[in-house]
């Protein structure tokens, strides 16, 4: 089976602070992608990765950005943690040509 | 972009009763995805289904492309199939998975 692996659970981090949240997946997928979701806005794409080192920002890539050095890893970065980005922040991956995707346990992140 | 719209956007049923949910949308795809949201917030793929018809267990789904919608069949419900249910849809050339905004379904044993 298909696994994709974040890093935290549940999260807690103050306002100012940079935050990094990593996602690795095991079945050599070449897209990779950041959702957030929230109580009545569903799952909005952030960023998205179809190769390593190739990004393409989503629906709501503001204050955020991405990082793809290896292909099995894929990291969202807060730059400036604010408390409107208290969120569950949702990773997937796919193949390349129609994929399924395969989604993390989520992270739970709290900005105080 | 394309829409995706789910309905309904609450269902709770009885433990054994069936149901059935739908995910309509307003283009054209080539893929079109079913998750299952546990309780603990993991999104669970249920079915690829671009177009026809799958059967996994007591769950099956059915798309017909030509008329823009999927629908998701649950028979027999268990108190376990409880829990928010997302399609997803992807346009021919796009990369990004558009979601609905889900059907939340509550068994009640």
């Amino acid at each position: 089976d298909v696994k994709v692996t974040q890093s935290s659970r549940y999260l807690v981090k103050r306002t100012g602070e940079k935050v990094f949240l990593e996602c690795v997946q095991d079945m050599d997928h070449e897209n990779m992608f950041w959702y957030r979701q929230d109580p009545g806005l569903g799952l909005r794409l952030i960023y998205f990765s179809y190769d390593v080192k190739m990004k393409e920002k989503g629906d709501i890539p503001e204050g955020y950005s991405v990082s793809r050095e290896k292909k099995e890893r894929f990291s969202l970065i807060l730059e400036s943690a604010s408390t409107n980005q208290t969120s569950m922040y949702l990773c997937a991956s796919g193949s390349a040509g129609g994929w399924r995707a395969f989604f993390g346990q989520g992270t739970r992140l709290t900005v105080v | 972009g394309i829409q995706v719209e789910q309905s309904p956007p609450d269902l709770i049923l009885q433990e054994g009763a069936n149901s059935t949910l739908r995910c309509n949308f307003s283009d054209s795809v080539n893929n079109l995805q079913w998750f299952h949201q546990n309780p603990w917030g993991q999104l669970i793929n249920l079915f690829y289904i671009p177009s026809g018809t799958k059967q996994n267990g007591r769950l099956s789904a059915t798309t017909v492309a030509t008329e823009r919608y999927s629908l998701l069949y649950i028979s027999s419900s268990q108190t376990t199939d409880s829990g928010v249910y997302f399609c997803a849809a992807l346009m021919q050339g796009a990369q990004k998975l558009v979601f609905g905004q889900g059907t939340r379904l509550t068994i009640n044993p």
